[in-house]
C-alpha cells in the first residue's frame, strides 16, 4: 500500500515566523509530487509540480525540496502571514496517469 | 482563466435517496476527471478516473454500482450517489486535466450528509 505522510498535523505560529513542513512518499516508482494549498470552501490551488530529484522551487515566500531517492519534499513558508493559513497537501503521483495518493495536511494558523 | 465548477457545495439527503454531483470544466477541455473522497480526518482518497466518452475506472473497494460515474463531454462529469446510506457521508472532490497530468485543477467540493 502506497502511504504518504505529512507532518506535523497542525501548527500554530506567530505573523512573521518562519516555518516548513515535511511530507514523506514512496522512494520507488516515482513520477511527481504535487503541493496544494487548500483555504476552507475553496479549490485546492497548486502550488508545485516537482519531478527531478533535487528540484528546488520557488513562489513568492513560498519554496520546496525534492529529494525522491529518501522520499521527502520540505515545503517552507517564508515570514508567514495570516493569509498563508490554509491546509498545506502533498501528493504523490507514481505514474503518468494523473492519479494521486495524497497526505493529511498540515494545517497552517498564521496569528497577527 | 480556467476552473473546475463543482454543484452543490452541500447536500443533505435521506437514506435511500439518490445525490447527483456535477463537475464542470470552464474554459477549458477536461479529458480526463478524477473522483476523490475525503472522511474526517483523513486524506483525499481516490474513488475513480472517468476519461470522456468512455467508462470510468474505479479504484479497488469502490462500487462501481453505487458511485456511477458520467463523462459525456469534454466539459461535464457527474457523480451519482445512487441508494445514498449514512455510511456514504463525506465529502467528494473533482479534479481535472487537459491531458497533461502536472496541471490538475480541483473542485470546490461537496459535502454530503446521509440521514
Amino acid at each position: 500500500i502506497l502511504n504518504v505522510e505529512q507532518s506535523p498535523q497542525s501548527l500554530h505560529v506567530q505573523e512573521g515566523d518562519s516555518t516548513n513542513f515535511t511530507c514523506s512518499f514512496p522512494s520507488s516508482n516515482f513520477y511527481a509530487l504535487h503541493w496544494y494549498r487548500w483555504e476552507t470552501a475553496k479549490s485546492p490551488e497548486a502550488l508545485f509540480v516537482m519531478t527531478l530529484n533535487g528540484d528546488e522551487k520557488k513562489k513568492g515566500r513560498i519554496s520546496a525540496t525534492l529529494n525522491t531517492k529518501e522520499g521527502y519534499s520540505y515545503l517552507y513558508i517564508k515570514g508567514s502571514q495570516p493569509e498563508d493559513s490554509a491546509t498545506y497537501l502533498c501528493a504523490f503521483g507514481p505514474s503518468n496517469t494523473g492519479k494521486l495518493i495524497f497526505g493529511q495536511g498540515t494545517t497552517l494558523q498564521v496569528k497577527p | 482563466g480556467a476552473v473546475v465548477s463543482q454543484h452543490p457545495s452541500r447536500v443533505i439527503c435521506k437514506s435511500g435517496t439518490s445525490v447527483k454531483i456535477e463537475c464542470r470544466s470552464l474554459d477549458f477541455q477536461a479529458t480526463t476527471m478524477f473522483w476523490y473522497r475525503q472522511f474526517p480526518k483523513q486524506s483525499l482518497m481516490l474513488m475513480a478516473t472517468s476519461n470522456e466518452g468512455s467508462k470510468a475506472t474505479y479504484e479497488q473497494g469502490v462500487e462501481k454500482d453505487k458511485f456511477l460515474i458520467n463523462h459525456a463531454s469534454l466539459t461535464l462529469s457527474t457523480l451519482t450517489v445512487t441508494s445514498a446510506h449514512p455510511e456514504d457521508s463525506s465529502f467528494y472532490i473533482c479534479s481535472a486535466t487537459t491531458g497533461e497530468y502536472e496541471k490538475l485543477l480541483f473542485g470546490s467540493g461537496t459535502q454530503l450528509s446521509v440521514l
